[in-house]
């Protein structure tokens, strides 16, 4: 059974760094992309960053690109997503989420991890 | 690629057919667009593929057309279970980008 679960998630101050990972089971992590999605609460979702199944492409939605840094550890099965300079706006519950064949659709999403940025 | 969803809110009751559209700003490269059912406090779950291959294990009413620029979703019988927000995505230009939602809402 395809499992994903985050973790990481809380509360810090705006300007402030949070580090999310995303624990993979259930298939072969390191052939496949893999995304991070966000929702703001109470409204709809919106795609974070991606890396391919190798870990050398990286992609970035514009808002994020220069603060958030993915990366994966596919002898550990576990994806992660760096979070620095911190702002309001980035309140979220943070999903992770599998891509089947790259720049695809997603076919299976983790339950989420909520992060508040706030003072 | 913006992608907007109408209506925002459809109220039907159990057993109707729901039909939700998905237009893009452009068109959305070789039918590259999905379909996710949101239920509140849950993760997306896929319901369709390029515009109309049903992922495994999504029940024959859930059905996905159009091309171009124009999408729809229906939802044939409504089951209690269907009622939720759904969410189209496109992933035929980069950034992909995900409609902003229909809730399906028991009338």
């Amino acid at each position: 059974e395809v499992q994903l679960l985050e973790s990481g998630g809380g509360l810090v101050q705006p300007g402030g760094s949070l580090r999310l990972s995303c624990a993979a089971s259930g298939f072969t992590f390191s052939r496949y992309a893999m995304s991070w999605v966000r929702q703001a609460p109470g409204k709809g979702l919106e795609w974070v960053s991606a890396i391919s199944n190798s870990g050398t492409g990286t992609y970035y939605a514009d808002s994020m690109k220069g603060r958030f840094t993915i990366s994966r550890d596919n002898s550990e099965n576990t994806l992660h997503l760096q979070m620095n300079s911190l702002r309001a706006e980035d309140t979220a519950v943070y999903f992770c989420a599998r891509d089947p064949y790259s720049n695809s659709w997603y076919d299976y999403w983790g339950q989420g991890t909520l992060v508040t940025v706030s003072s | 690629i913006v992608l907007t969803q109408s209506p925002g809110t459809l109220s039907l009751p159990p057993g109707e057919r729901a039909t939700l559209s998905c237009r893009a700003s452009q068109s959305v490269s070789s039918s590259y667009l999905a379909w996710y059912q949101q239920k509140p406090g849950q993760a997306p779950r896929l319901l369709i593929y390029d515009a109309s291959n049903r992922a495994a294990g999504i029940p024959d009413r859930f059905s996905g057309s159009g091309s171009g620029t124009d999408f729809t979703l229906t939802i044939n019988r409504l089951e209690p279970e269907d009622f939720a927000v759904y969410y189209c995505q496109q992933y035929g230009s980069s950034p992909e980008t995900f409609g902003q939602g229909t809730k399906v809402e028991i009338k």
